[in-house]
């Protein structure tokens, strides 16, 4: 049993580059979030889908975009690449909106 | 804004000792009450979670939640050497049952043999 997957797990970019990261889950779960973590600052919620066919933005959504795939797979998705979006992104799925999330294990995205 | 704070450490525990993890959140909205364990390096992996006030008890672990004082902790008995890593508390954002979380940035625990 997978849980989340997350592809890839390393990724380097340069600046203006654009790139997908995947996730997927294997849960049967309706909700499926995106964050990024940096030092300092935690996790910090970048779009959610509460439901397939739904997304909204999180606290910090500028420069990214996501599309909800079917039930299983929520990507992230970046446009032009800044040095200010290297850090490490986690996917991560909940059978409802108030139940616990359950995380995949992390892109490390570094933009040079 | 809302807010999820925590003390950042380190907490530094001998073996055997009770680790007492702390968490107040702003928003007297939320319902839904978290914490998750992360190893360096790792993602974080959900160790409790709590929706009603009181305690909550789950092995070594017990978390307790007070809406009226808002906050909730993280008890952890006979702690390891193993339990040694980042804690994270996470609360729902409020009203609505969005589904989404605002973290605290992490107790870091050190349990000493």
């Amino acid at each position: 049993n997978a849980g989340v997957t997350q592809t890839p797990k390393f990724q380097v970019l340069k600046t203006g580059q654009s790139m997908t990261l995947q996730c997927a889950q294997d849960m049967n779960h309706n909700s499926m979030y995106w964050y990024r973590q940096d030092p300092g600052m935690g996790l910090r919620l970048i779009y959610y889908s509460a439901s397939e066919g739904t997304t909204d933005k999180g606290e910090v959504p500028n420069g990214y975009n996501v599309s909800r795939l079917n039930k299983r797979e929520f990507s992230l998705r970046l446009e032009s690449a800044a040095p200010s979006q290297t850090s490490v992104y986690f996917c991560a799925s909940s059978q409802g909106r108030v139940q616990p999330q359950h995380f995949g294990d992390g892109t490390r995205l570094s933009i040079l | 804004q809302k807010e999820v704070e925590q003390n950042s450490g380190p907490l530094s525990v001998p073996e055997g000792a009770i680790a007492s993890l702390n968490c107040t959140y702003s928003d007297r909205g939320s319902q839904s009450f978290f914490w998750y364990r992360q190893y360096s390096g790792k993602s974080p992996e959900l160790i409790m979670f709590i929706y009603s006030n009181g305690d909550k008890e789950d092995g070594r672990f017990t978390a307790q939640l007070n809406k009226a004082s808002q906050y909730v902790s993280l008890l952890i008995r006979d702690s390891q050497p193993s339990d040694s890593a980042t804690y994270l508390c996470a609360v729902n954002a409020g009203s609505g049952n969005t589904g989404k979380l605002i973290f605290g940035q992490g107790t870091t625990l050190q349990v000493k043999p």
